[in-house]
């Protein structure tokens, strides 16, 4: 079946380190993204990428990194930099142009 | 104000009501509109989508756009305990980076 894979599914975070957040997807779309989840607000974008080896800032990218290094993967590093990383984190991805948005089931992170 | 605005609710119903969730927008650019349910711990799945204003119908669901007024709806007919979700509307245009509304939390008890 095609879909978007995020893991893991749960995640915790010492202060000061950093950690990586795993989304692929077998839908042979060029486009994916990253949004942040909070009670309340709705998504909000953090990066975004149209096509390998490029990539985009979103409405809250400090303290966040991506790669897109294979059309089919786009990891999200939580930085030691972002001081409220507590969130729900959906990955999603598009064929391109006008076309709906797929998610992944999101992860969940949280600090210890 | 926000470009898209949205009633969190929630919104408690009976089973077999019939369920309006709406959007209020600012932006005229907004070209397409969708509509996706999301389930608690889990990611919004698409339920609607459409590019036109109008009615959309697919089964239980009906989605209505009306530009001139920038106010989107979803109707849920026969609603079902299994409805409860939080809906999300999301609308864009030709910058192809979509909108999401706050989403509008619905309980439907039997």
């Amino acid at each position: 079946d095609g879909g978007i894979t995020q893991s893991p599914k749960y995640l915790f975070r010492k202060e000061g380190q950093n950690v990586t957040l795993s989304c692929e997807q077998n839908l042979n779309h060029d486009a994916m993204y990253w949004y942040r989840q909070d009670p309340g607000q709705g998504l909000r974008l953090i990066y975004y990428s149209q096509i390998v080896n490029d990539f985009q800032k979103g409405d809250i990218a400090e303290g966040y990194s991506v790669s897109r290094e294979k059309k089919e993967s786009f990891p999200l590093t939580v930085t030691s930099a972002q001081k409220n990383p507590t969130a729900f984190y959906l990955c999603a991805s598009r064929q391109g142009g006008p076309e709906p948005q797929h998610f992944g089931d999101g992860t969940r992170l949280s600090i210890l | 104000q926000k470009e898209v605005e949205q009633d969190p609710g929630p919104l408690s119903v009976p089973e077999g009501a019939i369920v309006s969730l709406n959007c209020t927008y600012s932006n005229s650019a907004f070209q397409y509109f969708m509509w996706y349910r999301q389930y608690s711990r889990k990611g919004p799945e698409l339920l609607m989508y459409t590019y036109s204003s109008g009615n959309k119908e697919d089964g239980r669901f009906t989605a209505q756009v009306d530009k001139s007024s920038k106010y989107i709806s979803l109707f849920i007919r026969d609603s079902q305990p299994s409805d409860s979700a939080t809906y999300l509307c999301a609308m864009e245009g030709g910058s192809y980076i979509p909108t999401f509304g706050r989403g509008t939390s619905l309980i439907v008890h039997p």
